[in-house]
């Protein structure tokens, strides 16, 4: 069975720290790996990655995928009140399939 | 572009009533589908569906039909509502991996 495990299952964090958030999958026919944050309403897009070892980046947000150890990290630095979210791990393999992980709940406080 | 829209935002239904849940995109995404997001579950798919006319199950379909009869539109029924059925309900339109998620409809089934 495809599974896709988040950790931590929630963080609690000062503004101003960096955090790591994990993601391990394991899938049948891997395709890519994709990170959502999720606020008060719906997941938004964040990053899509299929090849290991590039690191995407957007602002102080960050991720790198592993194909070796099936694994991706998420990074965030400096992080602000505004990253409080819960944070969605995906993992698409398959023909259609898409395996969600149950998501990273982040608490940055002032 | 609107994206992926959801109409109602909230409903309360009694048990047994049936009700549709509305979704539409105006992307031309092939691929459409339901999930519900319950707390410590994560997002699970209901239904989806890869073109007009073509529909099939995810993970928890019971209690649920889908048509999908144009691209834009596919609405979600529900037959006989039940407690179980509270949830937050998100369509979603798709392109390759990366999904586009609308703001969801928060149910509750009393």
């Amino acid at each position: 069975e495809d599974k896709v495990v988040q950790s931590p299952l929630s963080l609690v964090v000062h503004e101003g720290d960096t955090v790591t958030l994990n993601c391990s999958y394991e899938v049948t026919n891997f395709r890519s790996l994709l990170w959502y944050k999720q606020e008060k309403k719906a997941p938004t897009f964040l990053f899509m990655l299929t090849s290991s070892g590039i690191e995407k980046k957007s602002g102080r947000l960050s991720s790198i995928l592993d194909k070796k150890e099936l694994f991706s990290i998420l990074n965030i630095t400096a992080t602000q009140t505004g990253d409080s979210a819960i944070y969605l791990c995906v993992a698409g393999a398959g023909s259609y399939q898409l395996t969600f992980g149950k998501g990273t709940k982040l608490s940055v406080i002032p | 572009n609107a994206g992926v829209t959801q109409t109602p935002k909230f409903q309360v239904l009694k048990t047994g009533q049936s009700m549709t849940l509305q979704c539409a995109q105006d992307m031309n995404h092939e691929y459409m589908s339901w999930y519900r997001q319950d707390p410590g579950m994560g997002l699970r798919l209901i239904h989806y569906s890869v073109g007009a006319g073509i529909t099939d199950q995810g993970e928890v379909p019971n209690g649920y039909n889908v048509s999908r009869s144009t691209t834009e539109d596919f609405p979600l029924r529900l037959l006989s509502a039940a407690p179980s059925q509270t949830s937050v309900y998100f369509c979603a339109s798709r392109v390759e991996d990366t999904q586009y998620f609308g703001p969801g409809t928060r149910l509750t089934v009393l």
